[in-house]
């Protein structure tokens, strides 16, 4: 399978709790886009890659969140002492941007977050 | 800053009905614009997009869009709905630069027999 990969599919934690989820791209793909989606509504950009550099975090992204991506390869999204707000699916998403490709974005499964 | 209006929350169809979801966005500039699907619980599969050029652009399953600049509109087509096309779509515009997504609050769409 050469998609998307999210693990785990589902995470359920005690508020307060941390919480690292993780993301392989697409392995051609230099670019590497979280968000996330709250019931009922569309995906929120939180935060995305270019190789190995953070480029841009949303205001959505507080400082709880941290994101990796050490080697351009795979990445990480911690949530540090989790709150019943985040309870949310986390999606990732990569991309190729590079020269004239277009700007196609391809999701992995997900990863719900159920705080308690 | 650029939006995505999905005007219709949610939407019934018979099966073997035509289908038309409807989607606005504000872009400053020449948009890229996509279609998404996602079933319960699941992930978001693309199923069209929109770049340049002809501006009636086909899709994965049957589907179709047209982009629409005077109206800023890009809504999604199905000649005849089936009964696995239940889910939820979301339209969503990316910018030329970080090419990140801005997505519209999705229509859920029902089929009936």
């Amino acid at each position: 399978d050469t998609g998307v990969s999210q693990d785990p599919r589902h995470k359920i934690t005690k508020r307060g709790q941390n919480v690292t989820f993780r993301c392989d791209p697409i392995s051609e793909h230099n670019r590497l886009y979280w968000y996330r989606q709250t019931l009922g509504q569309g995906p929120e950009f939180l935060t995305y890659f270019q190789n190995e550099a953070q480029l841009e975090k949303s205001r959505l992204l507080s400082d709880r969140f941290s994101a990796e991506r050490p080697k351009g390869s795979f990445s990480t999204l911690e949530i540090q002492r989790t709150e019943q707000g985040d309870s949310a699916m986390y999606l990732c998403a990569s991309s190729l941007a590079r020269g004239g490709a277009r700007p196609e974005a391809f999701f992995g499964q997900g990863t719900r977050l159920t705080v308690v | 800053a650029q939006s995505v209006t999905q005007p219709d929350i949610h939407i019934t169809v018979s099966e073997g009905a035509s289908l038309e979801l409807r989607c606005n966005y504000s872009y400053g500039a020449t948009p890229y614009l996509f279609w998404y699907v996602q079933s319960p619980g699941q992930g978001l599969q693309l199923l069209l997009k929109y770049f340049s050029g002809d501006t009636l652009v086909q899709g994965i399953k049957g589907f179709e869009a047209e982009f629409k600049r005077s109206q800023s509109s890009f809504n999604l087509r199905k000649p005849s709905v089936h009964w696995s096309d239940a889910a939820e779509y979301f339209c969503a515009v990316a910018d030329t630069g970080r090419r990140a997504l801005t997505f519209g609050s999705g229509t859920r769409l029902q089929v009936q027999p």
